[in-house]
């Protein structure tokens, strides 16, 4: 069966730090990849997706970067944190099925606070 | 961009009471997906739906597939306090293959009083 793992699950930060949140899909394979930011009104905004190793596509202007370095491990980072990047951030993954839409599972998160 | 109405935003119910909540688009869908989120986890994946009409259940819960494919609903049957948490839509436009995106609704967060 497929899991999906990220790491840290709380973060602390200080504003203008770096960032680095890692999220990795075992038992699948060329699995479609998502970052998503949960603010406090709990709507999903996706950041971030990827179809391919090295390959992101960006869907808001904004302070984080994405990397895909290997199949199955997906990368969110920042050279400098922000207050408003506070939030929790998911990651999902999906398997291309052409008879059927995508159906995305996703991570147990990662709490960031920046002070 | 396509945004997904869903309702209501919360409701507070007793426990063993059923429970309604909907969510409808501008735009058709081929997939509609509901999940549910507990506080502090990410969301989990309750049903899936890929075909107008399809009517889905995964034990208390029923999930429909709108016949126009602009909408679907969720019923909870029997509430029980775990029931508690923020219930999810997301679908997916028919675009013609190329879209990899969900769009999400707002959630419903739901009370249950025991």
């Amino acid at each position: 069966s497929q899991t999906i793992h990220q790491w840290p699950a709380t973060l602390v930060q200080p504003v203008g730090s770096p960032l680095s949140l890692e999220c990795t899909v075992e038992g699948t394979s060329n699995p479609n990849l998502y970052w998503y930011r949960q603010a406090a009104g709990r709507g999903l905004q996706l950041l971030f997706y990827s179809v391919g190793i090295g390959q992101i596509s960006s869907e808001v202007p904004q302070n984080l970067s994405a990397s895909r370095p290997q199949d199955r491990q997906f990368i969110l980072s920042s050279k400098k944190l922000l207050l408003s990047d506070s939030g929790f951030y998911l990651c999902a993954w999906s398997v291309r099925r052409r008879a059927r839409g995508e159906t995305q599972y996703f991570g147990p998160g990662t709490r960031l606070l920046v002070l | 961009g396509q945004q997904l109405n869903q309702s209501p935003q919360s409701m507070f119910i007793q426990e063993g009471e059923d429970v309604s909540m909907n969510c409808t688009s501008s735009s058709i869908f081929n997939t509609w997906l509901w999940y549910k989120q507990d506080p502090g986890e990410g969301p989990v994946l309750l049903i899936a739906l890929y075909k107008a009409g399809e009517l889905t259940s995964n034990g208390r819960l029923t999930a429909q597939f709108g016949i126009t494919r602009k909408d679907s609903f969720l019923n909870i049957s029997a509430s029980i306090p775990s029931d508690v948490g923020i219930y999810f839509c997301a679908g997916q436009e028919d675009s013609g293959g190329s879209n990899y995106k969900l769009t999400f609704g707002k959630g419903t967060l739901l009370t249950v009083n025991p």
